[in-house]
């Protein structure tokens, strides 16, 4: 079955430090990876997909996210946080045909 | 197009009840998904249903059941609650084909007593 990991659980950091929030998958076929946010109090969002084609894709508010397929990873960027970017963060995958999380990552930005 | 929406939003039941919770998918989605949200065990794939018909399963007991109407509205329900049922509920819909983009709703939070 698939697995996805996040290693970071909590990641503290000041407006505009950079951000790099790893996740790594278990299985070695085809995937549809994402990116998704769930800022307090609200539901979750998209933040960017990858599909197929470059492996290098952008999302909202900044956000990008690269697959690299050698280490089964999908990496979530910015180059500069904002205090509005505070908010839980969840890798998934889609494989076996469901989308399976990984256990998010809290983001604390401090102004 | 209105999202995902869910009702209730919250619900408060006491061990042993059943609860069924309702999801209307986004206009022109044929398939839901339904996901448990613990603190503890984050976010688990529940079933999804396409077509009025379930698709695929989670590793979840049978307590844990759902249904597709033919206007793509779903439910799910949860018999003889425990304690540890305690969880946001989220429900998520997309267009039906496999690995398409899953939109969530906000939840329906539930607590067991």
């Amino acid at each position: 079955a698939q697995s996805v990991s996040q290693h970071n659980h909590h990641v503290i950091l000041s407006e505009a430090a950079s951000l790099e929030l790893g996740c790594n998958y278990s299985y070695g076929g085809t995937v549809n990876l994402f990116w998704y946010v769930q800022y307090p109090g609200q539901h979750l969002q998209l933040l960017l997909k990858y599909f197929s084609g470059d492996p290098l894709v952008k999302g909202i508010k900044g956000f990008e996210a690269e697959f690299i397929k050698s280490k089964f990873s999908f990496n979530l960027r910015k180059p500069s946080v904002q205090w509005s970017d505070t908010a839980e963060y969840f890798c998934a995958v889609n494989s076996d045909e469901k989308l399976t999380f990984g256990t998010g990552t809290r983001l604390t930005i401090i102004p | 197009k209105a999202g995902v929406t869910q009702t209730p939003r919250y619900l408060i039941k006491t061990r042993g009840q059943q609860v069924t919770l309702s999801c209307s998918p986004i206009s022109g989605h044929r398939s839901v998904s339904w996901y448990q949200q613990t603190p503890g065990q984050g976010l688990q794939f529940l079933f999804e249903y396409f077509s009025e018909t379930q698709r695929n399963k989670g590793n979840f007991p049978g307590r844990f059941s759902g249904r597709q109407f033919s206007n793509s509205r779903s439910e799910m329900n949860v018999s003889t609650l425990e304690l540890g049922d305690s969880a946001l509920y989220l429900c998520a819909s997309s267009l039906g084909h496999h690995k398409e983009t899953q939109y969530f709703g906000p939840g329906t939070r539930l607590l067991v007593l």
